[in-house]
């Protein structure tokens, strides 16, 4: 069985400060997929990111950048200069290739709070 | 172009009531998920479709909940009769037919069963 554990539950930063989300997974698959959603007050969930088991690679986008790490079962999610815009709840997810099947599990989230 | 398309966006009805969620998928994907988010138990997967067809539903809470989709382009989510522990956001997503593409979700559907 799959399993996302996203331990912070709520944090609150200061508008410019550097934020980790993080995000630690089970699998026994060695063929999986990370996902981080967000979801911010108007409630959609907006895809972010996808990462492969395969690609251990860190990605910066913007002031946005994940830190994947194998041997701890970790996908970071870190926010450079957070703005009041980036409070959000954050969804880390995971998937398992098993053919057709694609179930993604989520964690129960991180409810980031930017203050100006 | 079109993201995944939910109806009604919200819906407050009496117990016992039927109540019908829509979803319409991102054109072109096979796939589409139920998702149910509550402040208890985070988001939750109902029951998934491939092609069509239902291909685990063992997410869905009891038999008071039934999901159809009749052709690509269209899926619904029955709740027969409601009950106040339904209460939630309801999302539906959509995705490619492949575990590696990212689901799409729609807006949601926010229900209450007074």
């Amino acid at each position: 069985a799959q399993k996302v554990t996203q331990a912070q539950t709520e944090i609150s930063v200061v508008e410019k400060e550097d934020v980790t989300l993080d995000c630690v997974y089970e699998t026994r698959d060695t063929t999986y997929y990370l996902f981080w959603y967000k979801q911010p007050p108007s409630g959609e969930l907006v895809f972010l990111i996808r990462r492969n088991s395969f690609d251990e690679q860190n990605e910066i986008s913007g002031r946005y950048s994940w830190n994947f790490q194998k041997s701890t079962s970790s996908f970071n999610f870190t926010i450079t200069a957070s703005q009041v815009v980036d409070s959000a709840v954050y969804f880390c997810a995971l998937s398992v290739h098993t053919g057709a099947n694609s179930k993604l599990t989520f964690g129960k989230g991180i409810t980031l709070s930017v203050r100006p | 172009d079109a993201g995944v398309i939910q109806s009604p966006r919200h819906e407050v009805t009496e117990m016992g009531q039927e109540v019908t969620l829509r979803c319409k998928p991102i054109s072109g994907h096979n796939s589409l998920f139920w998702y149910r988010q509550t402040m208890m138990r985070g988001l939750e997967l109902l029951i998934y479709f491939n092609n069509n067809v239902p291909i685990d539903d063992s997410g869905m809470p009891e038999d008071r909940f039934s999901a159809k989709m009749p052709n690509a382009s269209f899926s619904t989510l029955k709740i027969q009769p409601s009950e106040p522990r339904d209460s939630a956001v309801y999302f539906c997503a959509s995705s490619p037919d492949t575990s590696v593409a990212p689901q799409h979700f729609g807006d949601g559907t926010r229900l209450s069963i007074l």
